[in-house]
């Protein structure tokens, strides 16, 4: 079976830009979360969604936003791009939180380099 | 708010010894615990989770973890290292019963000499 893709792999974006990422979740699985990994640090939460509804948002501007669609596949969308944006952005499905099961299936990752 | 440490950067152990990696926690109420192993240029992978029951946690690739109530710890152990365990591992929690914000801690290099 497949696991979680992502693409791109790699994107340089230029500061002030908009950057659409993009998530597949195992199939199977309902629910997404996309997580921030800057170099030497651990992921940090941005946004679960399930069945299509954010579940779960942390700590991030508004120039962060998401959505899932009804394929289960994920964007995030970052708008106004600054220099601290530059990180690897992983997507992570898990099959049902209503059913307690939270391990999260990490896909590759997309490093996202702004200039 | 919550919050996770793992106390080393680093942990270097030869091949064949017992490996330890500590995680200590911060949490309001019961936490949902996990270890999950990163190797180079990849994602993050699972190892093992703690909700509720025995607190001695098996996982993946012959790791365990044990939860510690009272020290609010669930560090990661391997009874015997293989080099290939050298990676990136990452502890994480999130309060059970709450809405899914999970705080990971910063990772400890594992690096298991020949």
């Amino acid at each position: 079976d497949a696991g979680v893709t992502q693409s791109p792999t790699h994107l340089i974006k230029t500061r002030g830009q908009h950057v659409t990422l993009r998530c597949s979740p195992i199939s199977g699985h309902k629910s997404v979360s996309w997580y921030q990994q800057v170099l030497g640090q651990g992921p940090q939460f941005i946004f679960q969604y399930y069945e299509k509804e954010e579940r779960g948002r942390g700590n991030f501007p508004d120039r962060f936003s998401a959505r899932q669609f009804p394929n289960y596949s994920s964007e995030l969308n970052v708008n106004a791009l600054l220099l601290g944006d530059s990180a690897l952005y992983l997507c992570a499905s898990s099959p049902s939180p209503a059913q307690g099961s939270y391990e999260q299936y990490f896909g590759p990752g997309t490093r996202l380099t702004v200039t | 708010a919550q919050s996770v440490a793992q106390p080393e950067d680093q942990v270097n152990v030869a091949e064949g010894n017992p490996l330890t990696v500590k995680c200590t926690y911060s949490v309001s109420g019961n936490p949902y615990l996990f270890w999950y192993v990163q190797y180079p240029n990849r994602g993050l992978q699972f190892l093992l989770k703690y909700i509720t029951g025995d607190n001695l946690v098996k996982g993946s690739y012959g790791f365990e973890a044990e939860f510690n109530k009272s020290q609010t710890s669930f560090h990661l152990k391997k009874p015997s290292a293989l080099v290939s365990d050298s990676a990136l591992y990452f502890c994480a929690v999130w309060r059970l019963g709450g809405s899914y914000i999970p705080t990971f801690g910063r990772g400890t290099s594992l690096i298991v000499h020949p």
